[in-house]
């Protein structure tokens, strides 16, 4: 069955360390999306793609990067992390109607 | 601009009704989706109108206005499983879904 991934589940890192989350679909989906998800903002777009080598800034992308090699990754990486970006960040994917499938998300701390 | 209304938190009682509503103001308008995401858990597909009217699936309804821009999420029967956030989304065309902050919802017996 198709699914869409994320790793790792949970990380603890420290403030000014470079991290990646990794986000795979098999859905062999175009759209990939990344958001962040904090109590009292609901879900808010950091960065997303189109399509491979395509990528698009959201709502929040400062310190967040993002690139798209092939169809079913698309990697978040923050530069340099700070205690701002402690959340739990969710990877989506869809199909040209926009009905977005979430992964199971990465629950992120920065002390 | 763009924003998408929705209460906060809402409660109910087993085998009532609910029903939560969600306002919208976006460009390029192409549907309203509808996810559930219970505690801990990843947002789940429920229902996308495209159309005006009413969608039924089961004990789940969603409406649509477009003229308005407004629309509705009808639950029926209430279970003490159906205790979750609710989160209305806007289609936009060309570009990624504009998500509201999400509903609440506290089922009691």
């Amino acid at each position: 069955d198709a699914e869409i991934t994320q790793s790792p589940r949970h990380k603890i890192t420290e403030t000014g360390r470079q991290v990646t989350l990794a986000c795979h679909q098999t859905w062999n989906h175009n759209n990939m999306f990344w958001y962040r998800q904090d109590l009292g903002h609901g879900l808010r777009l950091i960065h997303y793609s189109y399509g491979v080598h395509d990528t698009n800034k959201g709502e929040v992308s400062d310190g967040y990067s993002v690139s798209r090699s092939n169809t079913e990754d698309l990697p978040l990486t923050l530069e340099s992390a700070a205690s701002s970006q402690t959340s739990v960040y969710f990877c989506a994917s869809s199909a040209q109607n926009n009905e977005q499938f979430f992964g199971p998300g990465t629950r992120l701390t920065v002390l | 601009g763009q924003n998408i209304d929705q209460p906060t938190e809402m409660t109910a009682t087993e085998g009532a009704i609910v029903q939560i509503n969600c306002t919208y103001q976006t460009s390029g308008f192409n549907g309203l989706f509808w996810y559930q995401q219970h505690a801990g858990e990843a947002p789940t597909f429920l229902s996308y109108n495209v159309l005006d009217g009413l969608e039924e699936k089961g004990r789940f309804s969603s409406f649509l206005s477009r003229s308005k821009g407004y629309s509705y999420l009808l639950l029926k029967e209430l279970q003490m499983k159906d205790s979750a956030s609710y989160l209305c989304a806007a289609n936009q065309a060309g570009t990624a879904l504009i998500f509201g902050k999400g509903t609440t919802l506290s089922v009691s017996s």
